[in-house]
């Protein structure tokens, strides 16, 4: 099993420029979950998904839209790029939200928007 | 305040010492707890999970207190592969969040 898996692993854009990260797991998770993390903050939610074909706002989901059409992957969309974008972006599934229930990440995607 | 919140950190400690970190979150309601760690432009990966009754694996322990909602993390006799960030997480319902981490590097 590969686990979880994000491409690409690293981009450069321009202010105003568009990309979408994409997410893959197959462990049969059914939620799965976007990251960004920047120095000395931790880990802050973006967009989840419960199921396939839902989605819902975490913490920080302005500028960002997702899309959960199958099960195994989860896209992150940035519409229009900017500077404070720069960031760290993770990926993460787990079987539920349930009690001592395991998140795993996939490798991360290193971008900066110049 | 902030949801969860850890030592700030960085910790140096050196080989064989025991080391603590503290968390504290603000969700009275949070059920489900736990420690990940996260090297050096990594991803984040789970430690261990944090029982009510606190648990052991090896050299790390665990603790919590739901009372003052706080929880910690002991590493005894830390070694040099123990270096990381300790990100204490806790469970919002239908996500996780995550603390900022706590800094740990142990010298030789």
């Amino acid at each position: 099993n590969a686990g979880v898996t994000q491409t690409p692993k690293f981009r450069v854009l321009k202010t105003g420029q568009s990309m979408t990260l994409l997410c893959a797991q197959d462990m049969n998770h059914e939620y799965m979950y976007w990251y960004r993390q920047d120095p000395g903050m931790g880990l802050r939610l973006i967009h989840y998904s419960v199921g396939e074909g839902t989605t819902a706002k975490g913490e920080v989901p302005d500028g960002y839209n997702v899309s959960r059409l199958k099960k195994q992957n989860f896209l992150l969309g940035l519409e229009s790029a900017a500077p404070s974008q720069t960031s760290v972006y993770f990926c993460a599934s787990s079987s539920t939200s349930g009690v001592y229930n395991e998140q795993f990440f996939g490798p991360g995607t290193r971008l900066t928007v110049l | 305040r902030k949801e969860v919140e850890q030592d700030p950190g960085p910790f140096n400690v050196p080989e064989g010492a025991t080391v603590a970190f503290n968390c504290t979150y603000s969700n009275s309601a949070s059920q489900s707890f736990f420690w990940y760690r996260q090297d050096c432009r990594k991803e984040p990966k789970l430690l261990m999970s944090v029982y009510s009754s606190g648990n052991e694996d090896g050299r790390f322990t665990a603790q919590l207190n739901r009372a003052s909602q706080y929880i910690s993390l002991l590493i005894r006799d830390s070694k040099l592969s123990d270096s990381a960030t300790y990100l204490c997480v806790v469970e919002g319902g239908q996500n996780f969040v995550f603390g900022p981490g706590t800094r740990l590097s142990v010298l030789p």
